[in-house]
């Protein structure tokens, strides 16, 4: 089942932080973060596992927790690079769905001067 | 380290055509999936591969799509006969191995008309 993404969007001014979130109904194993600007390809951010393993990339984190079953995706101090659409991708407990990631609908970040 | 390469851009065709998309994976990466991403959605797994046998196909629409991976490599996914509802860009991707992170090639935009 697709993790439900909020907010849909963010209009962000350089330098201001905001939190995107991805909550699934499923137990979850891992949670992937992708970037992707229009008409390209979505970029690796982070994975993070159960655990409630904090990562970070550049000023851009994240964290996962596993009771609640969801993942927020922290962006500090936000540089105009940061604009682009934001995806979580879910993988619920292994089994026979290894590495099999269901996406979220995005959430659009624009980040203004 | 080359990128995932995908072949064609774009691709316009009239409903019942069809049509092939062509993948080559990253070197050396076992795990290899085909996307369906319609415009303003998150990718939609269709299939993943592990080396050359299918892990996991239950969203590709058998009745008209089909892919093969040959020796592990290359992958070719196709599309016959198309319909209005398969406008979409078709993104491969590859991976190391299940649950590593995934590379996405450029994708194909394909419009039917």
């Amino acid at each position: 089942q697709q993790p439900v993404q909020s907010p849909q969007a963010v209009i962000l001014r350089e330098g201001e932080d905001a939190v995107i979130n991805c909550s699934s109904s499923k137990a979850l194993y891992s949670v992937h973060w992708y970037r992707q600007k229009h008409g390209e390809a979505p970029v690796f951010l982070m994975i993070l596992l159960k655990g409630g393993e904090q990562k970070g990339h550049e000023k851009i984190s994240a964290s996962f927790n596993e009771k609640k079953q969801q993942s927020s995706l922290y962006l500090t101090a936000s540089q105009l690079s940061y604009s682009g659409t934001y995806f979580c991708g879910t993988e619920v407990s292994p089994g026979d769905s290894w590495g099999k990631l269901q996406f979220g609908a995005g959430t659009q970040v624009v980040v203004t001067p | 380290e080359a990128g995932v390469a995908q072949s064609p851009r774009y691709k316009i065709i009239e409903k019942r055509q069809s049509v092939a998309f062509w993948c080559n994976p990253i070197s050396g990466h076992a795990t290899l999936y085909w996307y369906q991403q319609i415009l303003g959605q998150g990718p939609k797994l269709l299939i993943q591969f592990q080396n050359n046998g299918v892990v996991d196909d239950s969203q590709l629409p058998k009745d008209r799509f089909s892919a093969e991976r040959l020796k592990g490599v290359d992958s070719t996914l196709k599309i016959q006969p198309a319909k209005l509802e398969d406008s979409a860009v078709y993104l491969c991707a590859s991976s190391r191995d299940v649950t590593y992170e995934q590379y996405f090639g450029p994708g194909t935009r394909l419009t039917v008309t």
